[in-house]
């Protein structure tokens, strides 16, 4: 069964640093998603992707962040300089959502973001 | 601004007890309702999806309802076993992105 699938699956980083983190949604999907869960609290929408724009983003979603599908079958969250509250399990998502929104969302294993 | 309520935050059954897991959100304007199981420091496993003219959607030992008016869900869990702990998060779709509750961790003792 086709699956998102995230690297690193753990990245640790000194204040500061940028970090990317890669995803690799499901080949015919086309919407794609990045959520943050901090430790002990709920997940949360960064933002959404579609036809290589930005389509939602949430308050979290600032210029620090940024998103990319730099080639068919990545899709990369940036974070320019990495702050301690950045530390998280961030995790990739996607969907076809044919426009209807009623489509499941599938979600990769995440990336755990340690920053010192 | 949306917001999911899960109730209750922990809940620690015996083996093959059946159990209800409680799900409230307050705009009822949403698109679905998806049920998932994460695992510790593991990701989300989609479970069950519910669009929002359904009532109600079963897979397995699992059957989820959706009452959109009143802005509430529930998972039932029929004859729970030890590999079902985990925690149980639902969540809301508005247009694109989900709103998530803050979780039920669910624990089935042997």
């Amino acid at each position: 069964e086709p699956e998102v699938t995230q690297t690193p699956s753990h990245q640790v980083t000194q204040m500061g640093q940028e970090v990317i983190l890669r995803c690799v949604p499901i080949s015919n999907h086309l919407y794609f998603y990045w959520y943050r869960q901090i430790l002990g609290q709920k997940v949360e929408f960064l933002v959404s992707f579609y036809n290589n724009e930005i389509s939602e983003k949430s308050e979290i979603f600032d210029d620090q962040f940024s998103v990319e599908r730099p080639d068919g079958s990545n899709f990369t969250l940036k974070i320019r300089s990495t702050k301690l509250e950045d530390s998280a399990m961030y995790f990739c998502a996607s969907d076809k959502n044919s426009g209807v929104s009623t489509d499941t969302q599938y979600f990769g294993p995440g990336t755990r973001l340690t920053v010192l | 601004k949306q917001e999911v309520t899960q109730i209750p935050a922990a809940l620690s059954v015996p083996e093959g007890e059946n159990l209800v897991l409680n799900c409230s959100f307050t705009d009822s304007a949403i698109y679905n309702l998806q049920w998932f199981r994460q695992d510790p420091g593991k990701g989300l496993t989609s479970l069950l999806l519910i669009q929002s003219s359904q009532r109600e959607q079963t897979s397995g030992r699992l059957n989820a309802s959706l009452d959109k008016s009143s802005g509430r869900s529930t998972l039932y869990i029929a004859a729970s076993q030890p590999g079902d702990s985990a925690t149980y998060l639902c969540a809301v779709r508005g247009f694109q992105k989900l709103v998530f509750g803050t979780g039920t961790r669910l624990l089935v003792s042997p």
